[in-house]
């Protein structure tokens, strides 16, 4: 079976500090990964997707970066944190290959920029 | 874009009551789902609708596909306290790489004992 991991669970960081969130997946060869944002518990914002190692779409302008270096592995990444940055960072994956498959999540990420 | 509205943003039932959340779109999907988010965590999925008309159980939960593609409604039945969360809807539009998933903004689930 499939599972997906975050790493770490909560993390709390100064403003202008950089950042690196990881999310791993088992169980399964070439995914679709995902990199969302949510605020104040709820609403889920796409931040990032991937369709293969080194293939990173961007969904919205801001101060974060995405990164696929292994096929299961995706790395959310930041020079310098914002305020605004502050929240749950939930990674997720999908089939890859085909359209429209459900996606699976991990347990999240709570980061704090104080 | 596409844009999925859930509406309330929060329910509040007795326990052993039945509930239906509904969401809706101006848009046509081709996939549904529907999620559950407890605090701290991230969303499991709960039930996933592939076809226009689709009716699905998963134990006390039922959801329906509409006929349109454009809603999908969740019905949970003899509520119990640990129904409590955050109940989200997606769809799901295009095919292969270009294919993306739209989240509802989540209707929050409180049940009295």
């Amino acid at each position: 079976s499939q599972t997906i991991h975050q790493w770490p669970a909560t993390l709390v960081q100064p403003v202008g500090s950089p950042l690196s969130l990881e999310c791993t997946v088992e169980g399964t060869s070439n995914p679709n990964l995902y990199w969302y944002r949510q605020a104040a518990g709820r609403g889920l914002q796409l931040l990032f997707y991937s369709i293969g190692i080194g293939q990173i779409s961007s969904e919205v302008p801001q101060n974060l970066s995405a990164s696929r270096p292994q096929d299961r592995q995706f790395i959310l990444s930041s020079k310098k944190l914002l305020l605004s940055d502050s929240g749950f960072y939930l990674c997720a994956w999908s089939r890859g290959g085909a359209g429209c498959e459900t996606q699976y999540f991990g347990p999240g990420t709570r980061l704090l920029v104080l | 874009g596409q844009q999925l509205n859930q509406s309330p943003q929060s329910m509040f039932i007795q326990e052993g009551e039945d509930v239906s959340m509904n969401c809706t779109s101006s848009s046509i999907f081709n996939t549904w789902l529907w999620y559950k988010q407890e605090p701290g965590e991230g969303p499991v999925l709960l039930i996933a609708l592939y076809k226009a008309g689709e009716l699905t159980s998963n134990g006390r939960l039922t959801a329906q596909f509409g006929i349109t593609r454009k809603d999908s409604f969740l019905n949970i039945s003899a509520s119990i306290p640990s129904d409590v969360g955050i109940y989200f809807c997606a769809g799901c539009f295009g095919a292969g790489a270009n294919s993306k998933l739209t989240f509802g903004k989540g209707i929050t689930l409180s049940v009295r004992p």
